[in-house]
C-alpha cells in the first residue's frame, strides 16, 4: 500500500530533551516536506526537501533540523525542545511537478512540558 | 504574502442536503489548488487537485471550482452523508522551489443523520 508513515505517533516530553520524528513513504518520491498544525494557524511548512542531500527552511524552521539521507526517508529533528513546539507535526511527501498530489502522514501529536 | 481563508469556521447539515465550502486566496498568481479533508488521527486524505489552468474538477460526489481571477474556490458536495464528516481543507500551491502548500484553517462539517 502506497503511504507516508511516520512515528512516534503520539510524544510527551520535557523541555530540552533531544527527539526526532521519523518519516518515511514508499512510493520513490522526490520531494518530502514537514507541516506543523496549530490552532487558528493551520499548517505552516517547517522545511522541505526537493531531493537526496537537498533541504531547505520553509515558513517555521526555527527549532527544527531535518536530513535527507534517504530518499525515503526524512526525519525531524528538535535538538531542544520547548513548549511553543507543542504542536501537530506531518509529513508529507510527492513526485516532483506542480500537478502533482501531495500525500500526507498520519500526523504525530507532540506535547511539550 | 499569499493569505488563505474558509469560511464558514464550522457547518452542520442534515443527511441529504447539498452543501458549499468556500475557499478564498489573496494572491491569483498560483500553481494549483488542493483540497484535503482531514479525520481525527488519520492525517491528511486529498479529495481534488484543480492546476492552475483548469476551472474545476470532479470526484464522484464532490465537484470542485476555482476562480483564480476573484482568488475564490468552492467544494460542492453533492447529497452528503453522515461519513462526510470531517475538518475540510483548502490549500494554494505557490509552485517553483519550495512547492509549498498555503492552507486554511479549514472547515468542520458536521452531517447530522
Amino acid at each position: 500500500e502506497a503511504q507516508v508513515t511516520q512515528n512516534p505517533r503520539y510524544l510527551i516530553t520535557v523541555t530540552g530533551k533531544k527527539l526526532t520524528v521519523t518519516c518515511s513513504q514508499n512510493m520513490n518520491h522526490e520531494y518530502m516536506s514537514w507541516y506543523r498544525q496549530d490552532p487558528g494557524l493551520g499548517l505552516r511548512q517547517i522545511y522541505y526537501s526537493m531531493n537526496v542531500e537537498v533541504t531547505d527552511k520553509g515558513d517555521v524552521p526555527e527549532g527544527y533540523k531535518v536530513s535527507r539521507k534517504e530518499k525515503r526517508n526524512f526525519p525531524l529533528i528538535l535538538e531542544s525542545p520547548s513548549p511553543n513546539q507543542t504542536s501537530l507535526y506531518f509529513c508529507a511527501s510527492s513526485p516532483w511537478g506542480d500537478e502533482e498530489t501531495q500525500y500526507f502522514g498520519p500526523g504525530t501529536r507532540l506535547l511539550v512540558l | 504574502k499569499q493569505e488563505v481563508t474558509q469560511i464558514p469556521a464550522a457547518l452542520s447539515v442534515p443527511e441529504g442536503e447539498n452543501l458549499v465550502l468556500n475557499c478564498s486566496f489573496t494572491d491569483s498568481a498560483i500553481y494549483n489548488l488542493q483540497w484535503f479533508r482531514q479525520d481525527p488521527g488519520k492525517g491528511l486524505t486529498s479529495l481534488l487537485l484543480i492546476q492552475s489552468s483548469q476551472r474545476e474538477q470532479t470526484s464522484g460526489r464532490l465537484n470542485a471550482s476555482l476562480d483564480k481571477s476573484s482568488g475564490r474556490s468552492t467544494l460542492y458536495i453533492a447529497a452528503s452523508q453522515p461519513g462526510d464528516s470531517a475538518t475540510y481543507l483548502c490549500a494554494v500551491g505557490d509552485g517553483g522551489a519550495t512547492n509549498k502548500l498555503i492552507f486554511g484553517t479549514g472547515t468542520l462539517l458536521a452531517v447530522q443523520p
